[in-house]
């Protein structure tokens, strides 16, 4: 059963940097794309960033272009958010999500996004 | 680039069917079948239910559906169940610069 379990997260100062973690389990994890989304307290998602099944590829959000970099490790099964200059509205719920089989981290083979990870709360802060 | 237009609330009584529209514009759920809908539980992660349009993952209910008519696609929950009570968002592949667009999410409410 495929499975996305996060790690990282906490209090951060504005200003401040932090990465996320997110391992795999149970499918071929350097097969896909993947994804990282967030959600702000009572909001609704917005999307941040994907990375292409081999890490070749990544694109972000407007909002976190030039701040926010995504990585992956296939070798680990793992893939990572390191987050830079970060602001009190980037205060979130962040997720994972596995995407498209052989995703080339831009133009889709399938709109797909599961399964996602637990979630990890990030919070900017003085 | 701008969140998709859901309504923020819909409501229904067990067994009714409800419908739920995702308004976007010619950019994204009007350019492309690349348009996915997810429930998610208070304090859980989202769950894919419907992706391309109007198709459904292995092991989801045939009660959910989808479709999509011009800029407009749409979620529709036939046969409403308590269990159905979420909040469900939509999501587009955009040609904007932010690949991805989601929905501003709508509360389901099982009277």
């Amino acid at each position: 059963q495929a499975q996305l379990v996060q790690s990282g997260g906490g209090v951060v100062q504005p200003g401040g940097s932090l990465s996320l973690s997110c391992g795999a389990s149970g499918f071929g994890f350097s097969s896909y794309a993947m994804h990282w989304i967030r959600q702000a307290p009572g909001k609704g998602l917005e999307w941040l960033a994907v990375i292409s099944f081999d890490g070749t590829n990544a694109n972000y959000a407007d909002s976190v272009r030039g701040r926010f970099s995504i990585s992956r490790d296939n070798s680990e099964n793992t893939l990572y958010l390191h987050m830079n200059s970060l602001r009190r509205e980037d205060s979130a719920v962040y997720y994972c999500a596995r995407g498209d089989y052989y995703g080339s981290g831009y133009y889709p083979n399938s709109n797909w996004f599961d399964p996602w990870g637990q979630g990890t709360l990030v919070t900017v802060s003085s | 680039q701008s969140a998709l237009t859901q309504p923020a609330s819909v409501s229904g009584s067990p067994g009714q069917s409800i419908n739920i529209s995702c308004t976007g514009s010619s950019d994204d759920v009007g350019a492309y079948n690349f348009v996915s809908w997810f429930q998610q539980h208070p304090g859980k992660a989202p769950k894919l239910i419907i992706f391309d349009v109007t198709k459904r993952p292995s092991g989801v209910s045939n009660r959910f559906s989808g479709s999509k008519s011009g800029i407009t696609a749409s979620l529709t929950i036939s046969g409403l169940q308590a269990e159905d009570e979420a909040d469900y968002h939509c999501n587009s592949f955009t040609s904007s610069t932010s690949l991805y667009v989601f929905g501003s999410g709508t509360k389901v409410t099982v009277l």
